[in-house]
């Protein structure tokens, strides 16, 4: 299987500032990478796939990068509502997996 | 809108099998685009991609090889929903269990259920 490994694994931040997220996949995923974001309690929402299209109605402020093993996540100014987990998904090759996880706090 | 309804039992005893229904609005279980997927959530494992089923002409199933010998995803048409059962639970099947729709292999999983955890004790 491929694994996902994100970092950091947690993260505490300011309202305004940027934030990124890296997530490296143990072999090559070409761009077939997607993110979500979590709350507790709710599905997690899809906001980004192939590696850097914004899902439908998901704002601007999100952005993805990368291709092959290395990918980002980018919120450039973050807001109290973007406190939440991320977590990034290759949907490369069987079977699809996701990264561990990143919380991202109030600091 | 694509809405996706999840039902099924909370709590299931360790042996048996469990169960899922997740119905289907605002899209087709037989269309020709999209697929329907079952993902399990655990602290012990994160989350997990069980697996999935599309109509291109005919059915394909496509299974996580670590849960392929207990796990069958069923497509009703006459409902518009697909099912997950998992046979020989055993307590670390304790889960919340989410459908979710993906577009192929350019758009992944979009829509989402609300999930369903699922507790096998006895």
């Amino acid at each position: 299987d491929i694994q996902m490994t994100q970092s950091p694994s947690s993260l505490s931040a300011s309202v305004g500032d940027r934030v990124t997220i890296t997530c490296r996949a143990s072999q090559g995923v070409s761009n077939y990478l997607a993110w979500f974001q979590q709350k507790p309690g709710k599905a997690p929402k899809s906001l980004i796939y192939a590696a850097s299209n914004l899902q439908s109605g998901v704002p601007s402020k999100f952005s993805g990068s990368g291709s092959g093993t290395d990918f980002t996540l980018t919120i450039s100014s973050l807001q109290p509502e973007d406190f939440a987990t991320y977590y990034c998904q290759q949907y490369s090759i069987y079977p699809w997996t996701f990264g561990q996880g990143t919380k991202v706090e109030i600091k | 809108q694509v809405q996706l309804q999840q039902s099924g039992p909370g709590l299931v005893k360790p042996s048996q099998t469990l169960s899922l229904t997740c119905a289907i609005s605002g899209d087709s279980v037989s269309s020709n685009s999209a697929a329907w997927n079952w993902i399990r959530q655990s602290p012990s494992r994160g989350l997990e991609w069980l697996g999935r089923t599309y109509y291109r002409s005919k059915w394909y199933f496509d299974y996580a090889v670590s849960v392929k010998s207990r796990m069958t995803i069923n497509p009703d048409t006459s409902k518009n929903q697909f099912s997950l059962q998992v046979k020989f639970l055993t307590p670390e099947d304790t889960a919340v269990y989410y459908c979710a729709r993906d577009l192929g292999v350019i758009y992944s999983l979009d829509y989402w259920g609300q999930g369903t955890l699922v507790t096998v004790s006895s």
